[in-house]
């Protein structure tokens, strides 16, 4: 059973616009949730985080919505940059020990 | 500060062979954890070691282990290689459990493992 699912598989955005992922989890204990980027060749990079006691967190182009009753979280990526092209992923965690990924967003911001 | 290096980058080998990768934390991390990524997939966890004691596994058979070693470095070893192990294994190294650094996973860029 996948414990994140994650949607669009991919996602085209022209560039100043706004890139919009979605995230769902079913276990309510998860206590974490990231959002990370890859970048092809990399290991994916931590982008911005949100704990459930917040509905939202903001750091520059990025924002986390959390809907803790709908078992929800979404990543608002602002003014979307070519740059910004890359791989997202939604994770949530338990006590800092497993992470479950979802299976990965595709973004290309065409310029 | 250096970050998390995996080595090697790339490697190639048969079914039912053995392979064994390896991982260099960061500076200042003791605690590593293993993923494998499946093409187009997302990174699934394989097992975490804390202070060179095994601290969870993920859906994993047994015949993917690991080490810890006192500088905090791991290894990776999977035998009795199967076509589906193919991915990309990804190390991860953060902060002791309990602190504010556990919840940051810095990751390497990977050992792509092909199996033919």
């Amino acid at each position: 059973q996948q414990q994140v699912k994650q949607s669009p598989q991919s996602l085209i955005v022209q560039k100043g616009g706004i890139s919009i992922i979605n995230c769902a989890y079913e276990n309510t204990a998860f206590d974490y949730f990231p959002w990370y980027q890859q970048f092809p060749g990399k290991g994916p990079a931590l982008l911005i985080a949100i704990r459930p006691d917040v509905s939202e967190k903001k750091e520059g182009r990025f924002t986390i919505s959390f809907n803790k009753s709908a078992k929800q979280f979404s990543l608002h990526i602002m003014d979307s940059q070519p740059g910004d092209s890359a791989t997202y992923f939604c994770a949530a965690s338990m006590n800092f020990n497993k992470f479950y990924f979802g299976s990965g967003t595709k973004l290309n911001v065409k310029p | 500060e250096t970050g998390v290096t995996q080595s090697p980058t790339h490697l190639i080998k048969t079914r039912g062979q053995q392979v064994t990768l390896r991982c260099s934390s960061q500076s200042g991390h003791n605690t590593v954890s293993w993923y494998q990524q499946a093409l187009g997939q997302g990174p699934q966890f394989i097992f975490q070691y804390y202070r060179e004691e095994e601290n969870g596994r993920g859906n994993f058979p047994p015949r993917f282990s690991g080490l810890q070693f006192p500088n905090y470095s791991s290894e990776l070893n999977v035998n009795a290689l199967e076509l589906d192990d193919s991915a990309l294994y990804l190390c991860a190294s953060s902060i002791g459990l309990g602190t504010s650094g556990a919840n940051v996973l810095t990751f390497g860029a990977g050992s792509r493992l092909t199996v033919l």
